[in-house]
């Protein structure tokens, strides 16, 4: 089936450290791939998506490549702040759109001044 | 732009109760709005997917009669849960969609805050 794999929480970084939060997929077929943020007390927010293999999404300073050899999605910034402490969300989904969003357990960052 | 709201935020109830939960969009008009589950520091699980004016459907294993969805309006969905038990309480979030709303031919998935339900 398909299915979304982060690693697990808390990642706890001091402000400016570089941040991965690592992310693979299982699927059949080609699906696209998303970010999302959930700031404390919010909805989720799209952070950032790519829809085909070597896409290069990226919003806020945050990356994330689409690598269909390694079937990965990793989640990059090179120095954090504390206002990006929030849960962080990878999904995929078929058909080109947002339909039908399978999304991965989640991951919290917590960064400290 | 693009908010959606969800109501209550925090419900607590008795076994055997019927729970309702409202999901609004605010300033625009979904065509689309989805259910979702969350348990404890898992993934966001579909539950339904509701087209205003028209039923929903539901994921595989999700009860129907248990879980009836009402999407009456471009704006408002609600999520009923029937005769709750404990093993009900969770965390809900609904999610709203209509073409180009934040960016033109975009199909973008706009998310509640959530609402936290717990069955004594």
């Amino acid at each position: 089936g398909n299915s979304v794999t982060q690693m697990e929480g808390p990642v706890t970084l001091s402000e400016e450290a570089f941040l991965t939060i690592n992310c693979t997929y299982t699927a059949t077929g080609y699906p696209s791939l998303f970010w999302y943020v959930q700031y404390p007390g919010e909805g989720l927010q799209l952070l950032l998506k790519a829809t085909k293999a070597d896409d290069k999404g990226s919003n806020k300073g945050f990356e994330a490549t689409y690598r269909k050899e390694t079937t990965s999605f990793h989640l990059e910034k090179g120095s954090v702040q504390v206002s990006d402490s929030a849960v962080y969300f990878c999904a995929l989904s078929f058909s080109g759109g947002y339909n039908k969003l399978i999304f991965g357990a989640g991951t919290r960052l917590a960064v400290h001044p | 732009g693009a908010v959606v709201s969800q109501h209550p935020s925090r419900v607590i109830c008795k076994s055997g109760t019927s729970v309702k939960i409202e999901c609004r969009s605010l300033d625009f008009q979904a065509t689309t709005m989805f259910w979702y589950r969350q348990f404890p520091k898992q993934s966001l699980m579909l539950m339904a997917t509701s087209n205003e004016g028209s039923k929903a459907t539901y994921e595989q294993g999700v009860e129907k009669d248990k879980f009836l969805i009402n999407h009456a309006s471009l704006t408002l969905s609600t999520l009923t849960v029937t005769s709750a038990h404990p093993e009900d309480s969770s965390f809900y979030i609904c999610s709203a969609q209509s073409l180009g709303v934040r960016v033109a031919g975009d199909n973008e998935q706009f998310f509640g805050p959530g609402t936290r339900l717990t069955v004594l």
